[in-house]
Parts: C-alpha cells; structure tokens; sequence
C-alpha cells in the first residue's frame, strides 16, 4: 500500500538558517504530493503540494520538488522564522474515487531567535 | 467562511461512556474524512465518505461508528469509550475532485480516564 517516511524530529534551528526536512514515498501509479502544516493547537493547513513529477510547490518561501525518479519530495525554506515553528506533514494522494490522503508521521520544527 | 467547524473543542470521558463528535462543512464538499492524531503517529484515518450516502473504514475504525447525515456533517461516535481512544480528534473535506486537498477542522482533544 501506498506509505510516507519523514525525517524523525525534532528539529531546532536558529533564525535565518535553512531548512531541509526529508520525505520520501511509496505509491503505486502517480500520486499527488503535499506539505501540511500545523501550528500549536490548531489543525492542519495545506501549505504546498505538487500534482505530477518535476513540479515544485512554493508558498511562504517554502517549496518542495516532486521527485519522481528518487521518490522524494523533500521540503525547504532558505532562512525560516521563528513564526515557522510547528509540525510539518507530508502526505500523497495516491487517486481513486475516495480521494484518501496518507500522512507521514510529521516533524516537529522550532526556530529559536 | 468558516470552513469545516467541529463541536466540542474539548472533552472529558469516563470508560464506558459514548459520545458522538459532530463535523461540518460548508464548502458543498463531496468527501469527508475523520481522523486521529497521537503523538509520533501522525495523522490516521479512522472512517471516510466519499460521497454523501456512503462511508467506508480507514485505517483504525474499530470502537468507531459513523453518521453521514447529509452532505454538510459527517458525525463520529465512540459508543463505549476506553482510554486507547484518548486522541486529538480531525475532521477534514475535500472537494472530491483530481486536487485531491483535504481542508481540516480545529480537531477535538479527548481524554478518557
């Protein structure tokens, strides 16, 4: 079945440092990647995806590449903030009529200032 | 607009006792999804509905019932609650097309002693 693998946090970085946090998949066919987000206490929040290989998602200087022939889609940000603090998802949708998504296990990110 | 809502917020139970946690969408979303969130297990899906008069089992629906109501709610009932049940509590829509984004509620947070 399809399955996701994230790099195990957490991860501490000081402000203006860049971010690299690793993802990788399984799936058969061709899945649609994503990148959640999610701030203390809150829900998650899409915060990019990418619908088919060599795509790059990008929002608040974030962005992430699909990766086709490595299976990866592997997040990063060149100088995060100390507001980027919080756990970050990556998930596929591997299609079909139901539209599932399958989440890693999320990487917890603080900034400190 | 106020997206997907869930009722309660929080919640307190003792072993034995039912509850039903309620979900609401108003973005005319076709698909609905609940899931629960534990610490270093990321996000899993309990139960789902692709559309409006069908669900279908997630990954981890057992000690759960669901309700689609209509195509706005889509309810969540632990009928005998037991402390492995103790989670943060998602409910997510999607728009049921080959975008494949899952919006997400607040989440409920439930304990059960």
């Amino acid at each position: 079945g399809d399955s996701v693998t994230q790099m195990e946090g957490p991860v501490t970085l000081s402000e203006e440092a860049f971010l690299t946090i690793n993802c990788t998949y399984t799936a058969t066919g061709y899945p649609s990647l994503f990148w959640y987000v999610q701030y203390p206490g809150e829900g998650l929040q899409l915060l990019l995806k990418a619908t088919k290989a060599d795509d790059k998602g990008s929002n608040k200087g974030f962005e992430a590449t699909y990766r086709k022939e490595t299976t990866s889609f592997h997040l990063e940000k060149g100088s995060v903030q100390v507001s980027d603090s919080a756990v970050y998802f990556c998930a596929l949708s591997g299609g079909g009529s139901n539209y599932k998504l399958t989440f890693g296990k999320g990487t917890l990110l603080t900034v400190n200032p | 607009n106020a997206g997907v809502t869930q009722t309660p917020k929080f919640q307190v139970l003792k072993t034995g006792q039912s509850m039903t946690l309620q979900c609401a969408q108003d973005m005319n979303h076709n698909s609905m999804y609940w899931y629960r969130q534990d610490p270093g297990m990321g996000l899993r899906l309990i139960y789902y509905s692709a559309s409006e008069g069908t669900t279908d089992k997630g990954e981890v629906p057992n000690g759960y019932n669901v309700s689609r109501l209509n195509k706005r709610e889509f309810s969540l009932r632990l009928e005998s609650a037991a402390p492995s049940q103790t989670s943060v509590y998602f409910c997510a829509s999607n728009a049921g097309t080959a975008s494949y984004e899952q919006y997400f509620g607040p989440g409920t947070r439930l304990t059960v002693t």
